[in-house]
């Protein structure tokens, strides 16, 4: 079956360590973007990407990074710089370009921060 | 001011007891308004798509309405596999990234059986 593969599921990382998320996708997917979730708040758009190679920074892109190297995959980083990590992240694709509000989602990393 | 607002925050419901989850936009230039559902430690499961006043989409024990400022989310006689948090989400100019899409904070819903 097509889907999105998030892992780790569960991250803790001390502070001052870099992270790194992975995200898959066998969906032939063009677009793949990745979410932040804190409790109370609606979901917020960290990067995205249209294509291999090309990628955009969304609303709240400071102390992350992230590659397109391959179309099926969107790995993200959480750097030190980012200040308040603990969440839960979510990986996500698209058919064809950005302009749709159709995502399919993984299930998810939870990241926690000692 | 947030510009996807849903209500209530949190709904309890008794099985079999329909209701309406709302979600309303200040937004101008709708192009596109999306439901989502999400099991809790789970990523969303999309549910519709509205474009223009008056569509509605239905699915199973879900009806979703849409006005020129707000969506409903009708969920008749549901059943306990129904408990989920509900996300809407806008797309629009104004929205964040390319994509212009702007998540409401979700109704957490519960039928009790």
């Amino acid at each position: 079956d097509g889907g999105i593969t998030q892992s780790p599921k569960y991250l803790f990382r001390k502070e001052g360590q870099n992270v790194t998320l992975s995200c898959e996708q066998n969906l032939n997917h063009d677009a793949m973007y990745w979410y932040r979730q804190d409790p109370g708040q609606g979901l917020r758009l960290i990067y995205y990407s249209q294509i291999v190679n090309d990628f955009q920074k969304g609303d709240i892109a400071e102390g992350y990074s992230v590659s397109r190297e391959k179309k099926e995959s969107f790995p993200l980083t959480v750097t030190s710089a980012q200040k308040n990590p603990t969440a839960f992240y979510l990986c996500a694709s698209s058919r064809g370009t950005v302009n749709t509000g159709e995502l399919f989602f993984g299930e998810g990393s939870r990241l926690t921060v000692l | 001011e947030d510009q996807v607002t849903q209500s209530p925050e949190a709904l309890r419901l008794q099985e079999g007891e329909s209701s309406s989850l709302n979600c309303s936009y200040t937004v101008s230039g709708l192009r596109g308004l999306f439901w989502y559902r999400q099991d809790p430690g789970k990523g969303p499961e999309f549910l519709f798509t509205l474009y223009s006043a008056g569509e509605e989409k239905e699915k199973e024990r879900l009806k979703a309405t849409l006005t020129k400022k707000e969506s409903f989310l009708h969920i008749t006689a549901p059943k306990p596999e129904d408990s989920a948090t509900y996300l809407c989400a806008v797309r629009h100019p104004q929205g964040g990234g390319a994509d212009g899409l702007t998540f409401g904070k979700g109704t957490h819903l519960i039928i009790q059986p």
